[in-house]
């Protein structure tokens, strides 16, 4: 059975950082694009950046470049997203996602609550 | 950016009723589209792919069509369980993924 399981959510302060953290299993970690998509009552559902399968190629939503960090450990199964200068406008549910055999998200995990506010 | 509009934003339709979603593309994006449904409280569930493309376990009731810059989800017949907000996704570029506003489905 394919997991994704976020981790690391909370309150921090604008201009603060956090990390989450997303653990998967049911499936070859290191053979799939990896992602993180955000969703907020007022915006919606929002990509925000993805990750090839070796770590070497990665893309952001313009919003979050330069603050955002997308990062994959395969051998821990393992996503992340190192979040820096964090502003008001990031809180959200942040979901970690598998991409399909093309560029669609076929599973998801539970999501995390980011909430930046002082 | 491609942008990606939805309508209605929302609907109400009676049980066995048909229903359509429409989702607009702002430029063509080919057949590169999904369709996701969401629960309340729970994480985007994929639907339909490439258009019209059903994902494995999903109920035929749900098809999905069109191609271009104009796109459609079907319900052919309504049930108290597709109570839920309906997404469509873009993904003509890997590098710029994005979304419908959604639309929210209701039983009258």
């Amino acid at each position: 059975e394919v997991q994704l399981v976020e981790s690391g959510g909370g309150l921090v302060q604008p201009g603060g950082s956090l990390r989450l953290s997303c653990a998967v299993s049911g499936f070859s970690f290191s053979s799939y694009w990896m992602s993180w998509v955000r969703q907020t009552p007022g915006k919606g559902l929002e990509w925000v950046a993805n990750i090839k399968q070796d770590g070497g190629d990665k893309f952001y939503v313009d919003s979050v470049k330069g603050r955002f960090t997308i990062f994959r450990d395969n051998a821990k199964n393992s996503l992340f997203l190192q979040m820096n200068s964090l502003r008001a406008d990031d809180t959200a549910v942040y979901y970690c996602a598998r991409l399909g055999t093309m560029d669609y998200f076929d599973f998801w995990g539970q999501g995390t609550l980011v909430t930046v506010s002082s | 950016d491609i942008q990606m509009t939805q309508s209605p934003s929302t609907l109400s339709a009676s049980v066995g009723d048909r229903v359509t979603i429409t989702c607009r593309a702002s430029q063509t994006i080919n057949s590169w589209l999904a369709w996701y449904q969401q629960k309340p409280g729970k994480a985007p569930n994929l639907l339909i792919y490439k258009a019209s493309s059903l994902e494995s376990g999903v109920p035929p009731r749900f098809s999905g069509s069109g191609s271009g810059t104009e796109f459609t989800l079907t319900i052919s017949s309504l049930q108290p369980d597709d109570v839920a907000t309906y997404f469509c996704q873009q993904y003509d570029s890997y590098s710029s993924l994005t979304f419908g506003g959604g639309t929210r489905v209701e039983i009258k």
